[in-house]
């Protein structure tokens, strides 16, 4: 088992939809945990950080699930601007492990 | 405030030929990582270093070296460069995780190096 795992898509959502990724990690000792943005032929970007009470940056909600270990990140009225490859990452060694899911890539039509 | 500068840019080899890649970090980071991204891929981390003078493998280390002689710089090397390394490299660097909260990465640019 893949020790970060997300669902490829792509997700094709229509402007103004609300869509929702999730990713599943395997080491239960992880500690912090991230959600990023690549932008095509770009380098990552961090979206947000995800917290254990979950947290939310205007559209942008993001959940942890340490029972059952998994993140997710939820969007609400889908810009076009959000399209991109959005990743999910998680720290299990105090920075000296980052480990990146293979990326879900969303694309938001007109 | 540049954060984190790659170079060059891009690149072409030959195979065989060697060529060192240049990671440079202005936010007084102590971590700095190198990652390689293929298609399809997710991110995979080459090497990474903790401090000035120190560096450890990180998945995928085989045939490149790094060194980190000056806190702010983390050199990539490719001693002997071949087909299989054509690909897009990636600088990171961070803070040391603490109780103050998560520190998250931050990226240059990227390096798309192709091996002929």
């Amino acid at each position: 088992r893949k020790e970060v795992e997300q669902d490829p898509g792509p997700f094709n959502v229509p402007e103004g939809a609300t869509v929702a990724f999730n990713c599943t990690y395997s080491n239960s000792a992880s500690q912090s945990f991230f959600w990023y943005r690549q932008d095509c032929r770009k380098e990552p970007k961090l979206l947000m950080s995800v917290y254990s009470s979950g947290n939310e940056d205007g559209r942008f909600t993001a959940q942890l699930n340490r029972a059952s270990q998994y993140i997710s990140l939820l969007i609400r009225d889908s810009k076009l601007s959000d399209s991109a490859t959005y990743l999910c990452v998680v720290n299990d060694n105090y920075g000296q492990n980052f480990v990146f899911g293979p990326g879900t890539r969303l694309s938001v039509l007109p | 405030n540049a954060g984190v500068t790659q170079t060059p840019k891009f690149r072409v080899l030959k195979t065989g030929q060697s060529m060192t890649l240049l990671c440079a970090q202005d936010m007084n980071h102590e971590y700095m990582y190198w990652y390689r991204q293929d298609p399809g891929m997710g991110l995979r981390l080459i090497h990474y270093s903790v401090g000035e003078g120190t560096t450890a493998k990180g998945e995928v280390p085989d045939g490149y070296n790094v060194s980190r002689l000056k806190k702010q710089n983390f050199l990539l090397g490719l001693e002997s460069a071949a087909p299989s390394q054509t690909s897009v490299y990636f600088c990171a660097s961070s803070y040391i995780r603490d109780r103050a909260g998560d520190q998250p990465q931050h990226f240059g640019d990227g390096t798309r190096l192709s091996i002929l």
